[in-house]
């Protein structure tokens, strides 16, 4: 049963189109994350929820818009596409960092992963 | 200056071989440190945490130098299995106990 999961693995699309990725976690965690992987395989935060909650919001364009409807959702829209969003997108999830404090073991749990490509 | 900085690679090393990789942070803030492992075209996975005095996990030991903000992953008796990408994580407790992962450094061992 897979713990962290996300949809659709792969997107191929035009520049200009609206896309959405979905993302659903069965950890019982209260903080789930998008993250950005670029070609040079560097991983960056987008953004970070807690309950619903938008904690973390890195400099993203204002074209991409995170929706949690509940703490185990955490989807991904992205308007007008442009060439230099193709990259793999990667939700995760944790237990509250912000609770937890010093206590928190730094484990994040990712999903597989979401190639866009965009031409 | 990135914040996490590690050598890209590739290491090309044979089976049984040891190897280390090692790692800059920028922060002295920082307070915990972790390494990941991201297998080709998979998503990244905690490996180990790197402790203050050092740890061992099998075949892996962390190692932590907070004078000169750098950590330390060696792999004893590679194994092919070994082959991925090892990714340096920090965590910085006022940043939001946000993590911050550097670029990765990719290891193929050979027969």
């Amino acid at each position: 049963d897979t713990a962290v999961s996300q949809t659709p693995k792969y997107l191929v699309t035009q520049m200009g189109n609206d896309k959405s990725i979905k993302c659903e976690q069965n950890l019982g965690h209260d903080t789930m994350y998008w993250y950005k992987q670029d070609s040079k395989k560097f991983l960056k935060i987008m953004f970070s929820y807690n309950n619903k909650e938008l904690i973390i919001n890195e400099t993203v364009p204002n074209r991409f818009s995170p929706k949690s409807p509940d703490k185990a959702h955490l989807n991904l829209h992205i308007n007008s596409l442009e060439l230099g969003d193709s990259a793999v997108y990667f939700c995760a999830s944790s237990q509250d960092p912000m609770a937890l404090g010093v206590l928190w073991a730094g484990e994040l749990f990712f999903g597989e992963g979401s190639r866009l490509t965009v031409l | 200056r990135k914040e996490v900085e590690q050598d890209p690679g590739p290491f090309n090393v044979p089976e049984g071989a040891t190897v280390a990789f090692n790692c800059t942070y920028s922060n002295s803030a920082s307070q915990s440190f972790f390494w990941y492992r991201q297998d080709c075209r998979k998503e990244p996975k905690l490996l180990m945490s790197v402790y203050s005095s050092g740890n061992e996990d099998g075949r892996f030991t962390a190692q932590l130098n907070r004078a000169s903000q750098y950590i330390s992953l060696l792999i004893r008796d590679s194994k092919l299995s070994d082959s991925a990408t090892y990714l340096c994580v920090v965590n910085s407790f006022n940043a939001g106990n946000m993590l911050t992962f550097g670029g990765g450094t990719r290891l193929m061992v050979k027969p």
